[in-house]
């Protein structure tokens, strides 16, 4: 159990379009989900808490207009980057939270971005 | 907020035990101890968790002191496959169980 999925896997896009990023619970409710942003050869940095049913919640220096998050179900979470910029090319990964197993988030296999 | 300090790598032969040590000096008393392992390219993966003395499952175990300022991961005979980025975190969802450190890369030789 617990598994959490992402798509797609990878994606490259054009400079100034925007990217969806889907993140799901299979196997569980989640009704938390949280964001990260993996640059290589470093750690992972929280972006954004999403919570069903309400507005995410980002952290210091994240541009909430540039990032939106939408947590529509108790399954799906999604990342949409706006207006990407080649900076923005990263490792994006979602993790969920098992509210049954209050302490342990899951991670899905993150998506790679790649803006040219 | 409960900030980790763990080395930056470690190099083990295989078959031999890795202890990798992390360091948390300001952990609360409600914080539980978490570690996870990520491959290049994959999310992380859930190894154990434990609040406090020593915990135990198929994969690993997780030794805490009484005063919870640190706790080591012990990895019994490994193999190349364990070669990853594992890192610990401290804390409770929703506080600060969610900040990564820059976590212990281990390489392990044949």
């Amino acid at each position: 159990g617990a598994v959490v999925s992402q798509h797609p896997s990878w994606v490259i896009c054009k400079s100034g379009t925007s990217v969806k990023i889907e993140c799901r619970s299979l196997d569980f409710q989640a009704t938390t989900m949280f964001w990260y942003r993996q640059f290589p050869k470093q750690s992972l940095m929280l972006m954004a808490t999403s919570n069903e049913g309400s507005k995410a919640t980002y952290e210091q220096g994240v541009e909430k207009d540039k990032f939106l998050i939408n947590h529509a179900s108790l399954t799906l979470s999604t990342l949409t980057v706006t207006s990407a910029h080649p900076e923005d090319s990263s490792f994006y990964i979602c993790s969920a939270l098992w509210t049954d197993k209050s302490y342990e988030q899951y991670f899905g296999p993150g998506t790679r971005l790649t803006v040219t | 907020l409960a900030k980790t300090t763990q080395p930056i790598s470690m190099d083990s032969y295989e078959g031999q035990e890795v202890n990798i040590t992390c360091s948390h000096n300001n952990i609360a008393t409600n914080d539980y101890i978490t570690w996870y392992q990520q491959f290049p390219s994959q999310g992380p993966r859930f190894i154990i968790q434990g609040y406090k003395t020593k915990v135990t499952n198929e994969v690993a175990s997780l030794f805490i002191p009484a005063d919870r300022k640190s706790s080591t991961l012990s990895l019994p005979r490994v193999s190349l496959s364990d070669t990853a980025v594992y890192y610990c975190l401290v804390g409770l969802y929703g506080a600060n169980n969610l900040f990564f450190g820059t976590g212990t890369r281990l390489t392990v030789i044949p």
